[in-house]
């Protein structure tokens, strides 16, 4: 089974503070994305990268970077994390195929900034 | 977009009972796949549909799918309390990216 592991499941950080949420998957696969879902508005995709160093902006990546330096790690930045950020995150992976293959998420990070 | 649309937004039923959720979209696609969410856990895929199926079928689950009227069913068969969750549907065009709606939830009550 494919195993998609996100750092942290609770993180508390103040406004301001460079925030890392990391994610690692175990099955080579070469798309990972990043998620935030919110109450009322479902799960909006932050960015995504189908290879390594390469990455594309999804819907809302304002306030947001990414960083993938190996193939199994994806890694979410706050540059400066402000309370509209606080969120529950999700990490996802997906095979090469581009068009049929289902995606495998992590447990979320639920982060709360104060 | 390619965000899949969700109705209804909450289903309650009891056990024993089958539950049905449909999904509407707007392009076309190559196929849709149905997710479930258990409360604040990340999301596990069900079932895929590709466009060329009519209907599919794992277990307690049936997917239909009618292309024409751009619309998708997910029925649950005698449903149980761990079918509580929320049911996802997302469709697939050419890119690498998937779109979620935001959802039915489902309750399911002993």
């Amino acid at each position: 089974d494919v195993k998609v592991t996100q750092s942290s499941r609770y993180l508390v950080k103040r406004t301001g503070e460079k925030v890392f949420l990391e994610c690692v998957q175990d099955m080579d696969h070469e798309n990972m994305f990043w998620y935030r879902q919110d109450p009322g508005l479902g799960l909006r995709l932050i960015y995504f990268s189908y290879d390594v160093k390469m990455k594309e902006k999804g819907d809302i990546p304002e306030g947001y970077s990414v960083s993938r330096e190996k193939k199994e790690r994806f890694s979410l930045i706050l540059e400066s994390a402000s309370t509209n950020q606080t969120s529950m995150y999700l990490c996802a992976s997906s095979s090469p195929s581009r068009n049929n293959s289902p995606l495998h998420f992590g447990n979320g990070t639920r982060l709360t900034v104060t | 977009s390619q965000q899949g649309e969700e109705d209804p937004q909450a289903l309650s039923i009891q056990e024993g009972e089958n539950a049905t959720m449909n999904c509407s979209y707007k392009t076309s696609i190559n196929n849709l796949q149905w997710y479930r969410q258990n409360s604040g856990r990340g999301l596990v895929h069900l079932i895929l549909i590709r466009s060329n199926e009519r209907e599919k079928h794992s277990g307690r689950l049936r997917v239909t799918l009618d292309t024409s009227k751009k619309s998708s069913s997910l029925l649950i068969t005698a449903s149980r309390a761990a079918d509580t969750a929320s049911y996802f549907c997302v469709n697939s065009n050419s890119g690498y990216a998937l779109n979620f709606g935001k959802g039915t939830s489902l309750l399911v009550t002993p």
